[in-house]
């Protein structure tokens, strides 16, 4: 079976209720981050980014925080559906292009129906 | 378009063969990279390339040795298997070229799932 991501970090949640997944990074020069969800028997799948110069940024039932002070992001998932179990991932975003990013633990988020 | 895809999507080898990763990308993209995915980690940059015949170092690239003949593919290979490099294997491209922004986001293969005994 799958064994990437067994020893996540695990977020529950009720099928309809909003889903708040944290991150922290420890590069204060770091300037741009992005979200990647990846399900099961998959490669990570972009969600959204967002720019230091940004503090939040909105997509389609989702919502990144970037709070530059303590280092940390979130991504808010709104009226989370069976469709959003899976690992996310935060990332960083380093060298122009996007050829190279830096990929955070990830977080994997199980919704109940 | 197919994307990014990868071949094969698995394998199991015996320490010290060989063996080479296929990726292939159909988006025109001018960068690609190659990551490995470990179990309860996040995806570490391997290798990566800005263009054809231009290939350069990642965070864990001992190993696996890379090129780039042609804007399309970019094979990993594995020179000497070890169990250690029992991972997922992901590649991906981004647009890069003239274009290029820092914004720009990867485009991710379905993975190969190695395992070296």
């Amino acid at each position: 079976g799958e064994s990437v991501g067994l020893h996540l970090p695990t977020l529950s949640v009720q099928e309809g209720d909003n889903s708040i997944i944290n991150c922290a990074y420890s590069n204060s020069a770091s300037d741009y981050f992005i979200w990647y969800k990846q399900e099961s028997g998959k490669g990570p799948q972009f969600i959204i980014d967002i720019r230091s110069n940004m503090d939040k940024r909105q997509g389609q039932r989702v919502t990144v925080l970037l709070n530059k002070t303590v280092k940390h992001l979130s991504l808010q998932i709104a009226a989370t559906q069976p469709g959003d179990s899976a690992v996310y991932f935060c990332a960083e975003g380093m060298g122009t292009g996007g050829f190279k990013t830096i990929f955070g633990a990830g977080t994997r988020l199980f919704v109940k129906a | 378009n197919a994307g990014v895809t990868q071949t094969p999507k698995f394998q199991v080898l015996k320490t010290g063969q060989s063996m080479t990763l296929q990726c292939a990308q159909d988006m025109n993209h001018e960068y690609m990279s190659w990551y490995r995915q470990d179990p309860g980690m996040g995806l570490r940059l391997i290798h990566y390339s800005v263009g054809a015949g231009i290939t350069d170092q990642g965070e864990v690239p001992n190993g696996y040795n890379v090129s780039r003949s042609t804007t399309e593919d970019f094979p990993l290979r594995l020179l000497s298997a070890a169990p250690s490099q029992t991972s997922v294997y992901f590649c991906a491209s981004s647009r890069g070229g003239a274009r290029v922004k820092d914004t720009d986001t990867q485009y991710f293969g379905p993975g190969t799932r190695l395992t070296v005994l």
